[in-house]
């Protein structure tokens, strides 16, 4: 089946400092990603759609300065939390369809961001 | 605001019960509707997806839409306490990207 690679799996950094999760699609090419962000105990809530070689779609109230995509080939997407706050602290996962608008998504296994 | 409803539970079955889980959603255009399951800690992995109205039946799971109702249901037969996980309902938005409900927590008990 599609696998999608998501790294790094967690990390903590410090209040001010910048992360960036990469995610890759291993076996398909991804013309579409998706970032989506949890908090605990909290549904999957989209951040922002990517699409490669051009601008990410940012959802209602996300600070697109602040969480910067870049979608540059088929196969690999980043997610860049800069001047990361402890707010920011949550479960980033990304995802990405195959084939067709219909298709199901298939999810990376997230990365769990601490904020000290 | 488009809006997929779930009752977050927990609902707790016995092992070997039908566990049923609900789930309505507000936009009507809406075509394809996907279960997903989430265990702590982990990303979500699909279930089923399901376009058509009526059942569709996968091993021990099935799911049921209903347009008309804007209803979209999971049931799991034969429960099993490695079923027990947040279960998430999802609709797709205007072809792209998938809107979540909360999810519903199960609990099977051995």
């Amino acid at each position: 089946g599609a696998v999608v690679s998501q790294h790094p799996s967690w990390v903590i950094c410090k209040s001010g400092t910048s992360v960036k999760i990469e995610c890759r699609s291993l076996d398909f090419q991804a013309t579409t990603m998706f970032w989506y962000r949890q908090f605990p105990k909290q549904s999957l809530m989209l951040m922002a759609t990517s699409n490669e070689g051009s601008k990410a779609t940012y959802e209602q109230g996300v600070e697109k300065d602040k969480f910067l995509i870049n979608h540059a080939s088929l196969t690999l997407s980043t997610l860049t939390v800069t001047s990361a706050h402890p707010e920011d602290s949550s479960f980033y996962i990304c995802s990405a369809i195959t084939t067709g608008a219909n298709s199901p998504l298939h999810f990376g296994n997230g990365t769990r961001l601490t904020v000290t | 605001q488009k809006e997929v409803e779930q009752n977050s539970g927990p609902l707790s079955v016995p092992e070997g019960a039908i566990a049923s889980l609900n789930c309505t959603y507000s936009d009507r255009g809406s075509q394809s509707f996907f279960w997903y399951r989430q265990y702590s800690g982990k990303s979500p992995e699909l279930i089923m997806f399901i376009y058509s109205n009526g059942d569709k039946e996968d091993g021990r799971f099935t799911a049921q839409l209903n347009k008309a109702s804007q209803y979209v249901s999971l049931l799991i037969r034969d429960s099993q306490p490695s079923d027990s996980a947040t279960y998430l309902c999802a609709f797709l938005q205007a072809g792209t990207a998938l809107i979540f409900g909360k999810g519903t927590t199960l609990s099977v008990s051995s």
